[in-house]
């Protein structure tokens, strides 16, 4: 089934930084790759997300990189704020499921 | 908005009991999903439906079960709870059928402890 690996753990970027986080996976069938944030206390909520035919999308500061030959996929945050600090999780699709499998997610953490 | 509510924020039960989480989108959405999230290890899928009174395995359904007599509800099941199930339980629901792709909406989290 399908595996995805999510790095790095923890990440600490000074505000205005870029911050970047990779995902890879396993089953090159897989074809909807989305990004959710999580703020402490709060439940997940979509900030971007691809589609296998797709391979760059933005949206303001935020922008999502595939690359199927290599099966990864990163986020991209670019003049980070402190509001952007929470929990980042990836997460993929396989092809012929509506199930998505996650990764362990990233905590970004923003210094002001 | 996409409007996914679950019935409790926590809940302390002890070992043993038969413990019922329950979910209710507001959506029409078809799949709904239930999650068990635990520090480190991301988001873990117990079972999902995809339409009423069916219902599909995900990656740790051992001692969870499921149902969902109607399309908004679904229901996670611990049949007998143990410590170990203590954890933070997450229902998302999500439109469209296997042909599509569409995101899944999340509720609050039910953050369940057994003593």
């Amino acid at each position: 089934g399908e595996n995805v690996e999510q790095h790095p753990s923890t990440l600490s970027v000074q505000e205005g930084d870029s911050a970047v986080i990779k995902c890879t996976y396993s089953d090159s069938a897989s074809n909807y790759f989305p990004w959710y944030k999580q703020e402490l206390g709060k439940r997940p909520q979509l900030i971007i997300d691809i589609r296998s035919n797709v391979g760059e999308k933005k949206d303001q500061r935020i922008a999502v990189t595939l690359n199927k030959t290599a099966k990864h996929f990163s986020l991209h945050i670019t003049e980070t704020q402190p509001e952007d600090s929470a929990v980042y999780f990836c997460a993929a699709r396989p092809s012929g499921f509506q199930k998505l499998v996650f990764g362990t997610g990233t905590r970004l953490l923003v210094s002001p | 908005d996409v409007k996914v509510t679950q019935s409790s924020r926590y809940l302390v039960k002890r070992t043993g009991e038969k413990v019922f989480l329950e979910c209710v989108q507001d959506m029409d959405h078809e799949n709904m999903f239930w999650y068990r999230q635990d520090p480190g290890l991301g988001l873990r899928l117990i079972y999902f439906s995809y339409d009423v009174k069916m219902k599909e395995k995900g990656d740790i359904p051992e001692g969870y079960s499921v149902s969902r007599e109607k399309k908004e509800r679904f229901s996670l099941i611990l049949e007998s709870a143990s410590t170990n199930q203590t954890s933070m339980y997450l229902c998302a629901s999500s439109w469209g059928t296997l042909s599509t792709n569409q995101p899944q909406h999340f509720g609050d989290g039910t953050r369940l402890s057994i003593l």
